[in-house]
């Protein structure tokens, strides 16, 4: 996990402020998972990227969540008009290849999270 | 429909005692298996994964994990724990051609001297 980049480590935001996380994958990985970790909770999917492409966003919330994974650049995920209920850490993880795990085992690398604190 | 059951959320031991964390998962094709460890603040590290062979797996750190398929179990063991693996664990579950990683709801390990 060493090189899935994630910033801001820390976010605080106001309610009804927006909240942008980056994660810069692992360089050559062209696929982006985010995952939400709510207190006292397991990490939960959100969303997972390929490049210019959301190939499955079954556990984004319907409304004010979006995620993008631009050609260049890294991954965003946003959060408009923030609450308190989104205060959660948010993971992200890359891979190479398509589906988080190939029939090696291989599997996804996490980087190491973004704290986001709604006030 | 696919989920993963830690049923222990806190778990305390002494230093130097063993350590066994539950995890039972049910999953509609078959199951790769993993554990991750995750210190306060930090992110995830992978303990160690099972998804063929020999169904005890070695990991890092002196885990191991052993395989049941017969009770759907993946139960982490360490033999002698120290006070630096105390720490949030991790059970999860995917598989070939799926877009995710299903988590558990973790176990806090907490040690005493």
């Amino acid at each position: 996990n060493a090189g899935v980049m994630q910033n801001p480590r820390h976010l605080v935001r106001r309610r009804g402020q927006e909240a942008r996380l980056r994660c810069s994958p692992v360089k050559g990985h062209s696929h982006v998972y985010w995952y939400r970790q709510l207190p006292e909770e397991g990490l939960k999917f959100m969303v997972y990227l390929q490049k210019e492409n959301i190939i499955d966003e079954s556990g984004m919330p319907k409304e004010r969540f979006s995620a993008e994974f631009p050609k260049e650049g890294p991954s965003i995920l946003r959060i408009q008009q923030v609450v308190r209920g989104d205060s959660a850490a948010y993971f992200c993880a890359s891979s190479p290849r398509i589906g988080a795990v190939d029939p090696s085992g291989n599997t996804i690398y996490f980087g190491e999270g973004s704290w986001l604190t709604v006030v | 429909a696919q989920s993963v059951t830690q049923p222990d959320i806190h778990i305390t031991v002494s230093e130097g005692a063993s350590l066994e964390l539950r995890c039972n998962y049910s999953y509609g094709a078959t199951p790769y298996l993993f554990w991750y460890v995750q210190s306060p603040g930090q992110g995830l590290q992978l303990l160690l994964k099972y998804f063929s062979g020999d169904t005890l797996v070695q990991g890092i750190k002196g885990f191991e994990a052993e395989f049941k398929r017969s009770q759907s179990s993946f139960n982490l063991r360490k033999p002698s724990v120290h006070w630096s693996d105390a720490a949030e664990y991790f059970c999860a579950v995917g598989a070939i051609g799926a877009n995710n990683l299903f988590f558990g709801t973790g176990t806090r390990l907490t040690v005493i001297p």
